[in-house]
């Protein structure tokens, strides 16, 4: 049974990176590829990117700029980093584990593992 | 298009069938995810597929699919049922996943 535990700073002044950890245990690292996901207060959730095993990242078109996602394979474990934060960053970030399928010509993806999420707020 | 478009709330009485929908041009390339999120918790995946539960999901969640609406369905509500219903799928390019802005499910 795959588990997911994350950690980072919760209170970042405004222009300061944000950085978060997501340690995976249990479970196939590769099976996976390795998501963030964020949530403002009162608002619904927002994809932020993805990583596999590989190092291969796709992101948020609207984040882009600012992050960078990465994978240490060797720790089983994975890291966002989001520069430049503004106070619209202030949100609970989720970790997650991303698996897909296929019924030959259609495929689904679905994340079936979360992290406890860790609370961020920018502030000055 | 990228996004996936919900209603914001829904209610449903006690013990009675509703369905929640998502629609997105995606959807035709793609099934949907759906998640549901209960008040300071993180979401937890109750469909996938055509319609797969997860293990530990009771089985009157289920999940369809025509054109580009996904369908989230829960035959005989619960109170424990009331939360945040998100569907989730790549998106047109394939190389993005976008979330539906979220449905309030209301068990009355």
């Amino acid at each position: 049974q795959v588990q997911l535990q994350q950690w980072g700073a919760g209170l970042l002044k405004p222009s300061e990176t944000l950085s978060l950890t997501c340690a995976v245990y249990g479970g196939s690292f590769s099976a996976y590829y390795w998501s963030w996901i964020r949530q403002p207060p009162g608002k619904g959730l927002e994809w932020i990117g993805e990583i596999n095993h590989g190092g291969s990242t796709n992101y948020n078109p609207s984040l882009k700029s600012r992050v960078i996602i990465s994978v240490d394979t060797s720790k089983n474990q994975f890291s966002l980093k989001l520069s430049s934060v503004t106070a619209a960053d202030t949100a609970v970030y989720y970790c997650a584990g991303l698996r897909d399928g296929d019924y030959g010509f259609y495929y689904y993806y679905y994340m079936d593992v979360w992290g406890k999420g860790t609370t961020v707020t920018v502030s000055s | 298009s990228s996004e996936l478009t919900q209603d914001p709330a829904v209610s449903v009485a006690l013990g009675q069938t509703v369905r929640i929908t998502c629609q997105g041009d995606s959807l035709r390339s793609y099934y949907a995810s759906w998640y549901q999120q209960k008040p300071g918790q993180a979401p937890v995946l109750v469909i996938y597929g055509k319609n797969n539960r997860p293990s530990g999901i009771p089985d009157r969640f289920s999940g369809s699919s025509s054109g580009s609406t996904a369908s989230l369905t829960i035959t005989g509500a619960q109170a424990e049922d009331e939360a945040d219903y998100y569907c989730n799928s790549r998106d047109s390019s394939g190389n993005h996943l976008v979330f539906g802005g979220g449905t309030k499910l209301t068990v009355l």
